[in-house]
């Protein structure tokens, strides 16, 4: 079985400060993890992911998140967050390999809110 | 990028009527559609798997007789479903895979059973 787990409900953080969102996850063999943004009543808009390769992954919006196999995490950052970044966060783990069918589970979502 | 289009937007429809929802993928051939359903301010249940040309796997718990899916080319998907009630109101989202890898996700649809 694979899950994904986000600890925070929300995350409120000022304008111009760093954002952190995070993600621990749990799937058997080598996990493709993502990152994904809602809008309310908007479907999922693709901000990162995660294959092989470099632990650091930039996407887009100025994000980016790091792989820890170790920690089996893939927190989200924003070294600035604007307000416009106020949105629901989910993260995605679904198991490496060739098939395209291989299902995601997504995290419970964390809200972030950036004050002005 | 690829797109999926996800149509209507949002619906609104009486008791006991159905209800076509369809996903298409506007620049890539969708091997694999996923249908997912999200309550308010919660994450998103997967509903069913459907690859095209085959029969859709649905998630335990999920009534197949209720949400029909139908794959019939690569490049749409239709959930319809049937006899709706006000409990099936939600946010219903598709997401597909084509032949290189990644899942892209439609817009959402808002059901509101009356």
């Amino acid at each position: 079985a694979q899950s994904v787990a986000q600890p925070e409900d929300q995350v409120n953080v000022a304008e111009g400060n760093p954002l952190t969102v995070k993600c621990t996850y749990s799937v058997s063999g080598n996990p493709y993890l993502f990152w994904y943004v809602q809008y309310p009543n908007r479907g999922l808009q693709f901000l990162l992911k995660y294959i092989t390769g470099d632990n650091l992954v930039k996407g887009s919006y100025g994000f980016e998140a790091e792989f820890n196999k170790s920690q089996t995490s893939f927190h989200l950052k924003k070294p600035s967050a604007l307000v416009s970044d106020s949105a629901l966060y989910f993260c995605a783990v679904s198991r490496g390999g060739r098939s395209n069918d291989y299902k995601l589970s997504f995290g419970a979502g964390t809200t972030v809110t950036v004050r002005a | 990028g690829a797109v999926v289009s996800q149509h209507p937007s949002w619906v609104i429809c009486k008791s006991g009527t159905s209800v076509k929802i369809e996903c298409r993928s506007l620049d890539f051939q969708a091997t694999t559609m996923f249908w997912y359903r999200q309550f308010p301010k919660q994450s998103l249940m997967l509903m069913a798997t459907s690859n095209e040309g085959s029969k859709a796997t649905y998630e335990q718990g999920v009534e197949k007789d209720k949400f029909l899916i139908n794959h019939a080319s690569l490049t749409l998907s239709t959930l319809t479903v049937t006899s709706a009630h006000p409990e099936d109101s939600s946010f219903y989202i598709c997401s597909a895979t084509g032949f290189s890898y990644g899942y892209t996700f439609g817009s959402g649809t808002r059901l509101t059973v009356v």
